[in-house]
């Protein structure tokens, strides 16, 4: 099975720097997603690691580190409308396809 | 445009009833997938699926069943619902590649049971 541990609240300033940590124990581990969710909306893919490294996409990056099991989303330039709740989520694969487990989520509150 | 309906936004239901609760994806893509969500459990998933009639169980299966007759539906059943089972229900679809894991989100359905 999976697990996935982050913070459950995290606060920061408008035009701050954030970085939402996330560390996991699995089996079968594949590749670590990120994905925002606003109040009242659907989930939505922000970035995807499977390698070591960071990916960098317009204000956010994702780092992934395999030997520690560990990853982060790191959100620049912090804006009021980046409010929400970042999932984490493993992708593992068993013997037919691959699925994800999410972690419990962190609410980010940006203040002005 | 990616899109991924369910077929209600909000549902009432009483305990025992049998409840249907349908996905529709236009993007053609093999996996689907059931979640539910609770406040602070994050995004669990029930039931996933990766072709036509094929279905896994998820991490919380018990109460629940699902269908796949077609590719592009997927339908998440509560055979007797109980109060326990109010809760939001995502239901999201993606295509297999090894190189990314996009998951695309309907827009959910708030399901309460009295």
């Amino acid at each position: 099975g999976q697990s996935l541990e982050q913070p459950s609240e995290v606060t920061a300033v408008e035009g701050a720097i954030v970085q939402i940590n996330c560390t996991y124990q699995t089996s079968g581990f594949y590749g670590l997603s990120w994905y925002q969710q606003h109040d009242g909306g659907a989930p939505t893919f922000l970035s995807y690691n499977a390698l070591d490294g960071l990916e960098e996409t317009g204000r956010f990056s994702s780092f992934l580190s395999r030997s520690d099991s560990y990853g982060y989303l790191l959100l620049q330039e912090l804006q009021m409308k980046d409010s929400a709740s970042y999932f984490c989520a493993g992708l593992a694969y068993n013997t037919n396809a691959g699925k994800s487990t999410f972690g419990d989520g962190t609410t980010l509150t940006v203040k002005p | 445009d990616v899109k991924v309906t369910q077929s209600s936004r909000y549902l009432v239901k009483r305990t025992g009833e049998k409840v249907f609760l349908e996905c529709v994806q236009d993007m053609d893509h093999e996996n689907m997938f059931w979640y539910r969500q609770d406040p602070g459990l994050g995004l669990r998933l029930i039931y996933f699926s990766y072709d036509v009639k094929m279905k896994e169980k998820g991490d919380i299966p018990e109460g629940y069943s699902v269908s796949r007759e077609k590719k592009e539906r997927f339908s998440l059943i509560l055979e007797s619902a109980s109060t326990n089972q109010t809760s939001m229900y995502l239901c999201a679809s993606s295509f297999p590649q090894g190189s990314t894991d996009t998951q695309y989100f309907g827009p959910g359905t708030r399901l309460t049971v009295l």
